[in-house]
């Protein structure tokens, strides 16, 4: 089966500019996670949608960081304006529901570096 | 929150030898408790996982314990190959949105 797919890989933009990621999970998984993972460290959770719903968003910036999945398949994060300190890679993950049960299949992440 | 810790943050070995790595949790609620491998510039992968109601399990030359009475788990990898050289990241799951928390990583290198 395909894998979580991510776009672009790469990016690279100056600090207080805009940029936006996309996710599409895999085929029929209802929930998508999106990640931060900086640099030396474990990912860490930004979001979690079940469909199109949010099931957490408390580690989320919200004064810059946003996410949609309006139609329940793929996802946008955006940061708007980024700060250096946002430069890690975002991962996006998806899994069949939210249960213990479900593993979690992650794509091969944006590396966002932020000048 | 959850609060996973992972040690130790860098390990070396000879091939052949057998690595061991240790993470410990602070919620006593979590119950699904995965290991994922994570190659340079590369996406995380499971290697394998547990759950709560089992002390350990294995798959070939990977094996994962579980101690709940102490929050403590671990991966255990014998007869390493330098194919196993990467960085491990143990995490914990639980409550009602059974958020993962991850910890900061091993990097295993096998040394030929």
């Amino acid at each position: 089966e395909a894998g979580v797919a991510q776009s672009p890989r790469y990016k690279i933009i100056e600090k207080r500019q805009s940029v936006a990621f996309w996710c599409n999970p895999i085929s029929g998984h209802a929930t998508l996670y999106w990640y931060q993972q900086i640099l030396g460290q474990g990912p860490k959770l930004l979001i979690q949608f079940q469909n199109n719903g949010v099931v957490d968003d408390s580690q989320l910036p919200k004064d810059r960081f946003s996410a949609e999945r309006l139609k329940g398949v793929d996802s946008t994060l955006k940061i708007q304006p980024a700060k250096l300190e946002d430069s890690a890679v975002y991962l996006c993950a998806s899994s069949l529901a939210s249960g213990i049960l479900e593993t979690q299949y992650f794509g091969p992440g944006t590396r966002l570096l932020v000048l | 929150g959850e609060n996973v810790e992972q040690h130790p943050s860098t390990l070396s070995v000879q091939e052949g030898d057998s690595a061991v790595i240790k993470c410990t949790y602070s919620d006593s609620a979590s119950n699904y408790f995965p290991w994922y491998k994570q190659e340079l510039g590369k996406r995380p992968q499971l290697i394998i996982d547990i759950r709560s109601n089992v002390g350990e399990k294995k798959d070939q030359r990977i094996a994962v314990t579980l101690n709940k009475t102490a929050k403590h788990f671990s991966l255990h990898i014998t007869e390493t190959q330098p194919e196993d050289s990467a960085v491990y990241f143990c995490a914990a799951s639980g409550g009602s949105n059974y958020k993962l928390t991850f910890g900061k990583g091993t990097l295993l290198t096998v040394n030929p």
